[in-house]
Formats: C-alpha cells, sequence, structure tokens
C-alpha cells in the first residue's frame, strides 16, 4: 500500500497569512493526488485534484502543485472560513490512502 | 441537486452485522464508481472500499476484507455497505463518496453527510 505522510500535523496561523502544507507519497503516483478539506462534524470536501486542478467553486486562493511523491497545497492569504483539516489522498491505485491529516489552527 | 445520503447506522454489539446505504440524486447514479469512507473519532480519513457502475469490480482496505460487503442497485439508486463480524475499531462515520465514471482511480467529487456506527458491548 502506498503511505502517504503529511506535514505539518498541526499549523497555526493568521488570518491573511500564506500557508503551505506538503504531502509525501511512499512510491511514484505521478499526479494522482488531491486534496481535501473537512470541518469539525462535516464531510471532507475536494479542493484540488490531479494534483493542481482547481475544483469548481473552490476559491482561487487555494492551490496545489507537485508531481511523483512530493505535493504540496498553499493557500495564498488565509480567510476566517480557512481553519479547518485538510488530507491529501492518492488515487494512483487502490487501495486509497489519506495523508493522516493537517490541523490548520488560528494563532 | 447533486447529493448522497447515507443511511443504517446505529449501535451493534462485537460481532454482530448491520447494513448501510447511500442513496443518490441529481446525478445519473448507474454511471458512477462509489466509494465508502470511514472516520474512527478523533481520527483521520480511512478508505473502506468501492464498487464500479456495474458491479462487476470492487476492492477493498485490508483492515475489511472478508468482513464487509459492498454492492448496489442502480435501479434503485443505491449502493449498499453490508458489514458483517462488527469490532470495536469499526466504530466510525461511515461515508459514502462518488468516484467518476470510468474504472480505474479518479478522485471522490461529492459525498454524504455520513452515517455513524458504534461497535460496543
Amino acid at each position: 500500500d502506498i503511505q502517504m505522510t503529511q506535514s505539518p500535523s498541526t499549523l497555526s496561523a493568521s488570518v491573511q497569512d500564506r500557508v503551505t502544507i506538503t504531502c509525501r507519497a511512499s512510491q511514484d503516483i505521478q499526479d494522482w493526488l488531491a486534496w481535501y478539506q473537512q470541518k469539525p462534524g462535516k464531510a471532507p470536501k475536494v479542493l484540488i485534484y490531479k494534483a493542481s486542478s482547481l475544483e469548481s467553486g473552490v476559491p482561487s486562493r487555494f492551490s496545489g502543485s507537485g508531481s511523483g511523491t512530493d505535493f504540496t497545497l498553499t493557500i495564498s492569504s488565509l480567510q476566517p472560513d480557512d481553519f479547518a483539516t485538510y488530507y491529501c489522498q492518492q488515487y494512483n491505485n487502490y487501495p486509497f490512502t489519506f495523508g493522516q491529516g493537517t490541523k490548520l489552527e488560528l494563532k | 441537486q447533486v447529493q448522497l445520503v447515507e443511511s443504517g447506522g446505529g449501535v451493534v454489539q462485537p460481532g454482530e452485522s448491520l447494513r448501510l446505504s447511500c442513496a443518490g440524486a441529481g446525478f445519473t447514479f448507474q454511471r458512477h464508481i462509489i466509494h465508502w469512507v470511514r472516520q474512527a473519532p478523533g481520527k483521520g480519513l480511512e478508505w473502506v472500499a468501492v464498487i464500479s457502475h456495474d458491479s462487476r469490480n470492487h476492492f477493498y482496505a485490508d483492515s475489511v476484507k472478508g468482513r464487509l460487503t459492498v454492492s448496489r442497485d442502480n435501479s434503485k439508486n443505491t449502493v449498499s455497505l453490508q458489514m458483517s463480524w462488527l469490532r470495536p475499531e469499526d466504530t466510525a462515520v461511515y461515508y459514502c463518496a462518488r468516484g467518476p465514471i470510468t474504472w480505474g482511480t479518479g478522485y471522490m467529487d461529492v459525498w454524504g453527510k455520513g452515517t455513524p456506527v458504534i461497535v460496543s458491548s
């Protein structure tokens, strides 16, 4: 199985900060990577697919990059609504696997 | 609108069975792959199972293989997850999520709100 490792596990930041979350795959997954946002008690919501493609309706302050084994999610200017937990997920092959999550907290 | 709605969760004892359902609406349900993903209390997301649009293909996580079975009835726009020999570590919120129309892989673009399963004596 492909292991997905996110860092950091927790990130403290302020509104309007630029933040970056990283995700590393244990083997080459090309660009078959998605990023999800989850708020407490809610279902995950996809932000980015195919490593860098923005899902329809997602604000342009979210961006993704990377290929192979190393990926990043960047939020260019944090908004109050962005404080949540973020997960990366590979869909290169089954079983799909998620990173352990990054909790973005208000500093 | 496009939506998935899970049902069937509840409290069961270890070793018992439970059947979850996922109903789709607002899209051509029978064309899409459907996944199940779970989240234990306070933990991260764990992919559980997938079924192709025509039921010909399915995969399971090793942690549930042999105990969980996914099936679908496209005439009713539903996917079911039959859970047997449940263990306390199966306690989680279970989400169904939509995949693409092409078998292979693809990300999950629509999610239900989830249904909770508690396995406890």
